[in-house]
Formats: structure tokens, C-alpha cells, sequence
């Protein structure tokens, strides 16, 4: 069974960081692209960061670019996202999503239950 | 950026309708790259079709997607009392990858 379990959400304030993890077990890490995908409360989704299955592949959302690098580590089947200078419109629900294959453009076949990141002072 | 319009907002039926969901493109979407999420209230979203038309593993068939270009469309030919969710679009043939706004589908 596909599962990934976000960690590392909470409180924090304005221009603050902030850097979440999310364990991935139940497939071959190795092979699938991954993504983070956020939520903000009442709203729709909006795509943050894909991350190919080797990370020679890396894009960002224009909304949070030079701000947020993802990484991942194959070897502990686990993604990151480190988040730098937060704002109060960074505010959300974080998913972390598998990728249908190795790319980094392709659906997103499995969610986490999501990371709660709130920017407040 | 691809930007995906969904129409109608909301979409009131009742159990055993059938329901017609639009997604409309900015530009064409490339290789028919189209996505359908379903997301219930307090859940994750959930894959249900992909590439316009393939069913997601455990897509009920009464789910269709059509479409090609700019203009896609998700079919629930008889909605399940469990169908009534929020539903998401999203384009993955260019980047960045993006949604639509939802469409909620209500009782």
C-alpha cells in the first residue's frame, strides 16, 4: 500500500523558514516523480514543486520561486521542501503527491494527507 | 502558464442524475496531458482520470473524460451518493503543471 506521511508543518512567523519532509513507503521511491501541491483553507490546489525521480529534474511554482528548493533523498524514500522567507499568503495545506512515472510532468496517482503551514505572526 | 477555467461553479443534481463537468484551456493542451481529482471535504484529493480519457485504478466506469485541445469534459452518467465531492482538472503537458478552480458537485 502507497503511503506518504508529511511532517515538519506548524506556526511560524513572516520571513521565517520552515522545511518539510514527507516518507514515502509502499512503491519504489526511486522510480516516480514527486511533487508538493498546497492547499490554502477554502481554496483549490495549486502545484508548488516537482522533483524528478533522479532530481536532474526540478520545477517551481512563479508564485514561490527563489524562495523553496525540493529535494529528495532516494536512500531514505523521502522528499523535502525547504521554504525560506515565508509570507502569510504561503499559508496552506502541504501535500505531498507521487508522480504517475519517473517525470516530473505527470499525474499524480497518490496524496499524503497533508502538512499544515500557517504564517503568522 | 496553461490556465484551466472550470465551468459550471457548482452543479446542483440529485442522486441518479448525470452530471457534465467543463474544463476550457488557455492554449492547447499538449498530448491531451488532462487530469480529473475528485476531493471530498476533509480528504486528500483523489486521481481519477488522466490522459483525457484512462480511468485511474478504482474509477468506478459511470467516470468518462472527453476532450482534446482546449475544451475536455469529466461525465458522471449516474451519480453515487458518494459522488458528490469537488472536482479539479489539471493540465501536466507543459510547465508548470496547473489546476483548475473546481467545480463542486451538490445535492
Amino acid at each position: 500500500e502507497v503511503q506518504l506521511v508529511e511532517s515538519g508543518g506548524g506556526l511560524v512567523q513572516p520571513g521565517r523558514s520552515l522545511r518539510l519532509s514527507c516518507a514515502a513507503s509502499g512503491f519504489r521511491f526511486d522510480e516516480y516523480g514527486m511533487h508538493w501541491v498546497r492547499q490554502a483553507p477554502g481554496k483549490g490546489l495549486e502545484w508548488v514543486s516537482g522533483i524528478s525521480w533522479n532530481s536532474d529534474s526540478t520545477g517551481y511554482a512563479d508564485s514561490v520561486k527563489g524562495r523553496v528548493t525540493i529535494s529528495r533523498d532516494n536512500a531514505k524514500n523521502s522528499l523535502y521542501l525547504q521554504m525560506n522567507s515565508l509570507r502569510a499568503e504561503d499559508t496552506a495545506l502541504y501535500y505531498c503527491v507521487k508522480g504517475r512515472d519517473f517525470r516530473v510532468l505527470s499525474p499524480f496517482d497518490y496524496w499524503g494527507q497533508g502538512a499544515l503551514v500557517t504564517v503568522s505572526s | 502558464e496553461v490556465v484551466l477555467t472550470q465551468s459550471p461553479g457548482t452543479l446542483s443534481l440529485s442522486p441518479g442524475g448525470r452530471a457534465t463537468l467543463s474544463c476550457r484551456a488557455s492554449e492547447s493542451v499538449t498530448n491531451n496531458y488532462l487530469a480529473w481529482y475528485q476531493q471530498k471535504p476533509g480528504q486528500a484529493p483523489r486521481l481519477l482520470i488522466y490522459v483525457t480519457a484512462s480511468r485511474a485504478t478504482g474509477t468506478p466506469d459511470r467516470f468518462s473524460g472527453s476532450g482534446s485541445g482546449t475544451d475536455f469534459t469529466l461525465t458522471i452518467s449516474r451519480l453515487e451518493p458518494e459522488d458528490f465531492a469537488a472536482y479539479y482538472c489539471q493540465q501536466y503537458g507543459s510547465s508548470p503543471p496547473t489546476f483548475g478552480q473546481g467545480t463542486k458537485v451538490e445535492i
